[in-house]
């Protein structure tokens, strides 16, 4: 059974003050690992898809790293408007062809 | 450019009642997702489709049953709505899977339909 486990659930960070948050992954063939960022009331925003160990995305404050058994989303000097849930999902290659998603990790960032 | 729209935002039903979600998309997407959001459980699939007349049973499919006439819709029914089935659905589409990955590379989600069942 496909699983991805996203840690920590909740983090509150200062702004300014840089961390990372986890996605470790057990599924059959990845086929492709997506980051999305979700505010409240709203769908899914697309942020990165990683499709291979070593592979690196970077988009204003964001930097998503893929290894073989995990990813990471790094903030680097976050505002507050970073704040937000961020889903992690993985594709698998040995079942439907949607995602398997995390529960996500609650980000706060404060001023 | 809309994007992908979900139908109606709000519901709520009466345990037993009937309804049908709807979702379209105008991005000429071959693949269409049904998921629910639970709060502690994540987004979970339901239903998906990978081209038009096609559907597939995702992670949690039972009680729900959808349909893809036209390339562009894809429906979310239940016939006899139970108070588990509470919560916010979302719709997804995409292009096709390729060797080299997700065609686009990202699927695309629509803002989400809160149903209650009480």
């Amino acid at each position: 059974e496909d699983q991805v486990t996203q840690s920590p659930e909740a983090l509150r960070l200062q702004e300014g003050e840089s961390s990372s948050l986890n996605c470790s992954y057990t599924v059959s063939g990845l086929r492709g690992l997506f980051w999305y960022r979700q505010d409240p009331g709203k769908g899914p925003e697309f942020l990165f898809t990683l499709y291979s160990a070593g592979e690196e995305k970077e988009k204003e404050r964001l930097k998503a790293t893929l290894t073989k058994k995990e990813s990471f989303l790094h903030i680097t000097a976050p505002k507050p408007e970073d704040s937000a849930t961020y889903l992690c999902a993985a594709a698998s290659g040995g079942g439907a062809d949607g995602l398997t998603f995390g529960k996500g990790t609650h980000l706060i960032i404060q001023p | 450019n809309a994007g992908v729209t979900q139908t109606p935002k709000f519901r709520v039903l009466k345990t037993g009642q009937s309804m049908t979600l709807l979702c379209a998309q105008d991005m000429n997407h071959e693949y269409m997702y049904w998921y629910r959001q639970d709060p502690g459980m994540g987004l979970r699939l339901i239903h998906y489709s990978v081209g038009e007349g096609t559907t597939a049973k995702g992670e949690v499919p039972d009680g729900y049953n959808v349909s893809r006439l036209k390339k562009q819709n894809f429906l979310l029914g239940l016939e006899s709505a139970a108070p588990s089935q509470t919560s916010v659905y979302f719709c997804a589409s995409s292009y096709r899977w390729t060797l080299t990955g997700l065609s686009g590379n990202t699927i695309y989600f629509g803002e989400g339909s809160w149903l209650t069942v009480v």
